[in-house]
């Protein structure tokens, strides 16, 4: 299984669907993250989640509702999204420095959500 | 917040030659990234490396932090390299990892 996973890799949906993203990461850290990636442009982050509990939220619109039950799973759960949401949704998770031994916070990245909006 | 000036935006090389990329970044970090995205969108890490210099094959990274800058070593590229490249870092005082623009690399045969 590799580190970090997303499903679906594509979604299209209405505006008014109402869809979640997944994401599991199978590398025992302790802090998740969503950020959106809109064409042409960089990464935005989106939320943090550490240890379960939501530590950042960058000012994201409330259509987006993010949910982490538990270290190693997110969500992200969309409902009345509008066009201009189409984007690659990434999601990364990474080790806390001041937890455990690690002595890197490098982020790891799944391989994406490409949402098309309609 | 931090800011992150990559250079160039946009490069366009033949299979084989070398090519720098550069990084600049606003504030002291202790997070410094660089990541090839491909054309499917995965972010590949290449190097976690907040200050000094590191290697992996045909890559190499140095980051001079009291300078406030980085730079990433592509030598003998290849077709596969073509991508965007992203340096990411964390301000010491912060708690996210801010992205700059990203550089376009485009490797001919």
């Amino acid at each position: 299984e590799t580190g970090v996973t997303q499903t679906p890799r594509h979604l299209v949906m209405g505006m008014t669907n109402k869809k979640s993203l997944k994401c599991e990461q199978h590398l025992g850290h302790n802090a998740m993250y969503w950020y959106k990636q809109s064409a042409k442009k960089p990464l935005e982050l989106m939320f943090v989640y550490n240890f379960k509990e939501q530590t950042e939220n960058n000012s994201v619109p409330s259509r987006f509702s993010p949910e982490c039950p538990n270290s190693s799973h997110l969500f992200l759960h969309l409902h009345t999204l509008q066009p201009e949401d189409s984007a690659l949704y990434l999601c990364a998770s990474s080790q806390d420095k001041s937890v455990g031994t690690s002595d890197t916070d490098t982020q790891y990245f799944g391989p994406g959500t490409r949402l098309t909006v309609l | 917040g931090i800011q992150v000036e990559q250079s160039p935006p946009d490069l366009i090389l033949q299979e084989g030659a070398n090519s720098t990329l550069r990084c600049n970044f606003s504030d002291s970090v202790n997070n410094l990234q660089w990541f090839h995205q491909n054309p499917w969108g995965q972010l590949i890490n290449l190097f976690y490396i907040p200050s000094g210099t590191k290697q992996n094959g045909r890559l190499s990274a140095t980051t001079v932090a009291t300078e406030r800058y980085s730079l990433l070593y592509i030598s003998s590229s290849q077709t596969t390299d073509s991508g965007v490249y992203f340096c990411a870092v964390k301000e010491t005082s912060g708690s996210r990892l801010t992205f700059g623009e990203g550089t376009q690399l485009t490797v001919n045969p």
